[in-house]
């Protein structure tokens, strides 16, 4: 089992729509979270931290149930530019701020 | 600088030759990362530094790579011999603490 699972996708939405991706972890002792966006193999971009009393930012909303150890992005309103691939990443335990990444998920917003 | 800032952006190789890469982190970051991503976007953690030391490299295939982060010079990361499999984007990133870290836009190499 992967420590970090994400549903690969594709997302096919129309623009507009409201879309939700989930992620799990298997490490309870994991400290922090982060959802990343990839477009076409460039690097990664922070899109932002979750914590477990929740984040918003603009359209995006992101989520930490550390019970159920499951990270979750709500995107409201989606644009053809939020097309791209969104990593859930957690950080190691070791205490050496190492990334341990999900295999991304993958969204096409519709015109 | 602002960014992290990796050369080159694009490297063939014929297998058995040797590939160096190198990223200038932000200045100012501590942290130093090495990120493998091969097809099917799985990322592999390679090796950190914290400055000039090796802070974790439990990544690392110690037979051909290597890599080190010296004063004032770009971080390189080196691999000898190189293989078919060693094909891959390899991302540098830079971070000050574990809020987040920031990405160099990644060397595509090929080995052929």
């Amino acid at each position: 089992r992967k420590e970090v699972e994400q549903d690969p996708g594709p997302f096919n939405v129309p623009e507009g729509a409201t879309v939700a991706f989930n992620c799990t972890y298997s490490n309870s002792a994991s400290q922090s979270f982060f959802w990343y966006r990839q477009d076409c193999r460039k690097e990664p971009k922070l899109l932002m931290s979750v914590y477990s009393s929740g984040n918003e930012d603009g359209r995006f909303t992101a989520q930490l149930n550390r019970a159920s150890q499951y990270i979750s992005l709500l995107i409201r309103d989606s644009k053809l530019s939020d097309s791209a691939t969104y990593l859930c990443v957690v950080t190691s335990t070791s205490g050496t701020y190492k990334y341990i990444f999900g295999t991304g998920t993958r969204l096409k917003v519709l015109a | 600088g602002e960014e992290v800032a990796q050369t080159p952006k694009h490297l063939v190789r014929g297998e058995g030759q040797k590939a160096k890469l190198y990223c200038a982190p932000i200045k100012g970051h501590s942290y130093v990362f090495w990120y493998q991503q091969v097809l099917k976007n799985e990322f592999k953690f390679l090796i950190s530094f914290q400055n000039e030391n090796v802070f974790d490299e439990t990544g690392m295939p110690k037979e051909r790579f290597s890599a080190k982060c010296l004063p004032n010079s770009p971080c390189s990361l080196e691999i000898q011999a190189t293989k078919l499999e060693d094909s891959a984007v390899y991302f540098c990133a830079s971070s000050q603490s574990a809020d987040g870290y920031t990405f160099g836009s990644g060397t595509r190499l090929t080995v052929v």
